[in-house]
């Protein structure tokens, strides 16, 4: 099977642009979880959807959204971007339901800010 | 909330064995995982644990889990240069993740 893909791997946007993220699950997986890492903050939970519907979400500002399409694609959208987005954004799928929920990330996409 | 914390860094000898240590909060979790990640790249699951074992093996990984101390580790036997790079314990429950900071192993030829 193939892994978790996301597009573009790189993206360079200027402050006050809006950008749009896109994930695509392992085969067979509904959930998928959205994450921001930074040096300073770490990995921090962004939301997850489930069969289209947001399911979790973590204590980002509403400027950060993203949707799940009916298959299981999702996508990520950062409106109003400022310096501090600047960060490598992971997505994960897992299988609900399968036992252990496992997660399987890609290889994420680096976004920087200027 | 939940919380996950790691110790930042370890360095040892290329064929000595490497022990990372975790403590997690959330008691409700029913696995936990150790994922690596090398620089540039996105995280890569290693292992993980069902919260009823105390022990799983995976050729050169050892994963110990104390439930009662919320203790997690993971030992690598015969670590070898290219086993630098960062390890993150985590937390699962209902698509999200918990994370620890991450532990840099960094191994010395």
């Amino acid at each position: 099977k193939a892994g978790v893909t996301q597009t573009p791997r790189y993206l360079i946007k200027t402050r006050g642009q809006q950008v749009t993220l896109s994930c695509s699950p392992i085969s067979g997986h509904r959930s998928v979880s959205w994450y921001q890492q930074t040096p300073g903050q770490g990995l921090q939970f962004l939301f997850e959807y489930f069969s289209e519907t947001q399911r979790n979400k973590g204590n980002f500002p509403g400027r950060f959204s993203g949707r799940q399409f009916s298959n299981s694609r999702s996508e990520m959208n950062v409106s109003t971007l400022e310096l501090g987005d600047s960060a490598l954004y992971l997505c994960a799928s897992s299988l609900p339901g399968g036992g252990t929920d496992t997660q399987y990330f890609g290889p994420g996409t680096r976004l920087t800010v200027l | 909330g939940e919380d996950v914390e790691q110790s930042l860094f370890l360095s040892v000898r290329e064929g000595d064995s490497s022990v990372i240590n975790c403590t997690y909060t959330d008691s409700s979790s029913t696995y936990l995982y150790w994922y690596k990640q090398e620089p540039g790249a996105g995280l890569q699951l290693l292992t993980y644990i069902f919260s009823n074992m105390d022990m799983k093996q995976d050729q050169r990984l050892t994963v110990l889990l104390n439930k009662k101390d919320k203790h997690l580790s993971l030992r690598i036997a015969d670590t070898q240069t290219g086993d630098s790079a960062i390890y993150f314990c985590a937390e699962t429950n209902a698509g999200k993740s918990t994370f620890g900071d991450g532990t840099t192993l960094t191994v010395k030829p």
